[in-house]
């Protein structure tokens, strides 16, 4: 089976752009959640998706936005972004009714 | 809300020494209780879990056991590697505002010397 893939892997966007990042669960796998991982704060949880809805939230402002298709898949988009938007940006899948989850590699977004 | 707490090293150790990372946690109900393993410039991948209080995970030589009366979830390996060199995170899925989500420990990177 294979594993979660996310795209690209490497970004360098500069302040005030918008970058949209890509994430292809495991095939089956309804829920998709995005964590932002930086040295300083570890891994914050940005949201999850299940079946095409937003399921959970967590404490990110606005111009983190998200979306799921209906064969899973899913992208994240920050818009005008900021040097502190700086991070790897993983993505995980479950099945949605276990919380065991699949990572991706991950995609190092890096905004000059 | 849920929370999970766990020291965030580095913790240095020489090949072949005990390893153990604490790891406690509050959340409300009875959470489900995992440990992950980051190797570097890779993405997180689920090393052991236990979903019931005196579970016990364990996977590739380590060993954590679900103690819901002291709310811990403790990971050890009894001889490690260098190849165990990595950041290990500490995590619970619970119910927290009405859904369920996974909570993650801020991570304990771990460096094994040969």
């Amino acid at each position: 089976k294979a594993g979660v893939t996310q795209t690209p892997r490497y970004l360098i966007k500069t302040r005030g752009q918008q970058v949209t990042l890509s994430c292809s669960p495991i095939s089956g796998h309804r829920s998709v959640s995005w964590y932002q991982q930086t040295p300083g704060q570890g891994l914050q949880f940005l949201f999850e998706y299940f079946s095409e809805t937003q399921r959970n939230k967590g404490n990110f402002p606005g111009r983190f936005s998200g979306r799921q298709f209906s064969n899973s898949r899913s992208e994240m988009n920050v818009s005008t972004l900021e040097l502190g938007d700086s991070a790897l940006y993983l993505c995980a899948s479950s099945t949605g009714n276990s919380y065991e989850q699949y990572f991706g590699p991950g995609t190092r977004l890096t905004v000059t | 809300g849920n929370s999970v707490t766990q020291m965030e090293g580095p913790v240095t150790l020489s090949e072949e020494a005990f390893l153990t990372i604490n790891c406690t946690y509050t959340a409300t109900g009875y959470p489900s209780l995992f440990w992950y393993v980051q190797y570097p410039g890779e993405g997180l991948q689920l090393l052991l879990k236990a979903t019931k209080a005196d579970d016990k995970g364990s996977n590739k030589g380590f060993e954590a056991t679900y103690r819901k009366e002291t709310t811990s979830f403790h990971l050890e390996k009894g001889s490690v590697q260098v190849s165990d060199s990595a950041v290990y995170f500490c995590a619970l899925s619970g119910r927290s505002g009405g859904y369920q989500k996974v909570t993650f420990g801020i991570g304990t990177k771990l460096q094994v010397i040969p």
